[in-house]
């Protein structure tokens, strides 16, 4: 079991220019989630998957970011323009999910450091 | 609006000493509670979870004790090894058998420090 895999593991880049964070969750997991660590808000949730499809996007927070699913095994999350408030650790986690249970606990990845100068 | 709060930033410990870290909250709808553990450069990893209809969990030298009137939990470690230092999170879920399980509300966080 390889985990949650995110690339890049750093990036740094311009204001301006568009980032692209990609996560390949842990297989046979039904459940993805993007979270964003800052030092002033903590770990916050910005969108989740369930099944491919986006359940919540209540996090996300502007309309510069999206994020997509397009399989089970790949996800996205985009920013454009990104602006230096957008630097944070950016954190795929990923999870199975069956209907009224408790749930497996999310697994995170090691997550992507964002630096927007 | 902080509806989980962990208000010890840090906490020091001697090596086989019992690591108590707390965490209070403010929902009462949140029905199910996580405690993770981080070390630098790598993601949170799950360590233990209780719901809400227990009051107490274990696992191993990890117990999670659940005091719902007071909406406060607390994680012991017993007995703390130099390697169990790391930032711990306390997380609550409002939807442990729902759809928006994943949907977790973290605090800030307690570093522990365990010395030899």
């Amino acid at each position: 079991d390889a985990g949650v895999i995110q690339s890049p593991r750093h990036e740094v880049t311009e204001m301006g220019q568009e980032v692209t964070l990609r996560c390949k969750p842990i297989s046979g997991h039904n459940s993805l989630f993007w979270y964003r660590q800052t030092m002033m808000r903590g770990l916050e949730l910005l969108i989740y998957f369930n099944n491919n499809v986006p359940i919540d996007d209540s996090g996300m927070p502007e309309d510069r970011f999206s994020a997509k699913m397009p399989n089970a095994s790949f996800s996205t999350l985009k920013i454009q323009p990104s602006e230096p408030r957008d630097s944070a650790v950016y954190f795929c986690a990923s999870s199975f999910w069956l209907p009224s249970s408790y749930n497996s606990p999310l697994h995170f990845g090691n997550g992507t450091r964002l630096t927007v100068t | 609006d902080q509806q989980v709060k962990q208000n010890s930033p840090s906490l020091s410990v001697q090596e086989g000493r019992i690591s108590i870290l707390n965490c209070d909250y403010t929902n009462s709808m949140f029905d199910y509670f996580l405690w993770y553990k981080k070390y630098p450069a790598e993601g949170p990893t799950f360590l233990i979870s209780i719901s809400s209809i227990k009051d107490k969990n274990e696992d191993g030298r990890f117990t999670v004790f659940l005091n719902k009137s007071a909406k406060h939990l607390s994680l012991h470690i017993v007995p703390s090894q130099p390697g169990d230092s790391a930032v711990y999170f306390c997380a609550a879920s409002a939807d442990a058998g729902g759809t928006s399980y994943g949907k977790l509300t973290f605090g800030q966080g307690t570093i522990l420090t365990v010395h030899p």
